[in-house]
């Protein structure tokens, strides 16, 4: 059974710091993705990661993948409040199309 | 539709009573997933369609739950003689092409479950 951890589950972190959540998986995948909850509201694509090395940016979070570890992360960088949420990332069963889901990274940024 | 759309939004239910939630994917999209969410949980896997086939149905708790999606489109979610440990969010979510790139999901509000 395909199964996805994250760590940390809880982070709080100062603004202007930096920091970097895991996401470890269990079975052959390449596609690796990043997701996004505020409180109250349903998820949002961030990132898709489709092969290893696969490195996406978007403002001041990054992603990354390494397939042969079967790892990811989500690198934050310079902490901003509205970067608060909780950080889910989800894995593919390979050529299964099940998605997979770890327990999220609940990301409180404090002044 | 523009986006994923469930309905109810809020159910609440007396324990032992059948519920069914609703859920209209985009138009065109193969693929629908349900998750339960838990407060403070991630989303854990119920079941998957690719068009009307249900292909995975592992994650379905119980043989109280049920899901259909006879026309490859509308999924319903039932969940019969409801319990307290029933109460969670139910996501659903759709996507487009499955088995070849990215299979980036689009999720719905949710359909919020409390059963006293």
């Amino acid at each position: 059974e395909l199964k996805v951890e994250q760590n940390p589950l809880f982070l709080s972190m100062q603004e202007g710091k930096n920091y970097t959540i895991y996401c470890n998986y269990s079975t052959t995948s390449d596609r690796l993705y990043w997701y996004r909850q505020d409180p109250g509201k349903s998820l949002e694509s961030l990132f898709v990661l489709l092969s290893n090395g696969a490195v996406k940016q978007e403002g001041r979070l990054m992603a990354s993948l390494d397939t042969k570890a079967r790892l990811s992360t989500l690198h934050i960088t310079a902490a901003v409040h509205d970067l608060s949420a909780t950080y889910f990332c989800a894995v593919d069963a390979y050529n299964n199309n099940d998605m997979r889901f770890g327990a999220g990274t609940r990301l409180t940024v404090k002044p | 539709g523009a986006g994923v759309s469930q309905s109810p939004r809020y159910k609440v239910a007396k324990r032992g009573q059948d519920v069914a939630l609703r859920c209209d994917p985009i138009s065109g999209h193969v693929s629908l997933f349900w998750y339960q969410q838990a407060l403070g949980q991630g989303p854990e896997f119920l079941t998957y369609f690719q068009n009307e086939a249900q292909l995975d149905k592992s994650g379905l708790p119980s043989d109280r739950f049920f899901a259909e999606r006879p026309e490859g489109s509308v999924s319903t979610l039932k969940i019969q003689r409801t319990q307290q440990e029933d109460s969670a969010v139910y996501l659903c979510a759709s996507s487009f092409l499955p088995g070849a790139g990215a299979n980036v999901l689009t999720f719905g509000a949710g359909s919020r479950l409390t059963v006293l």
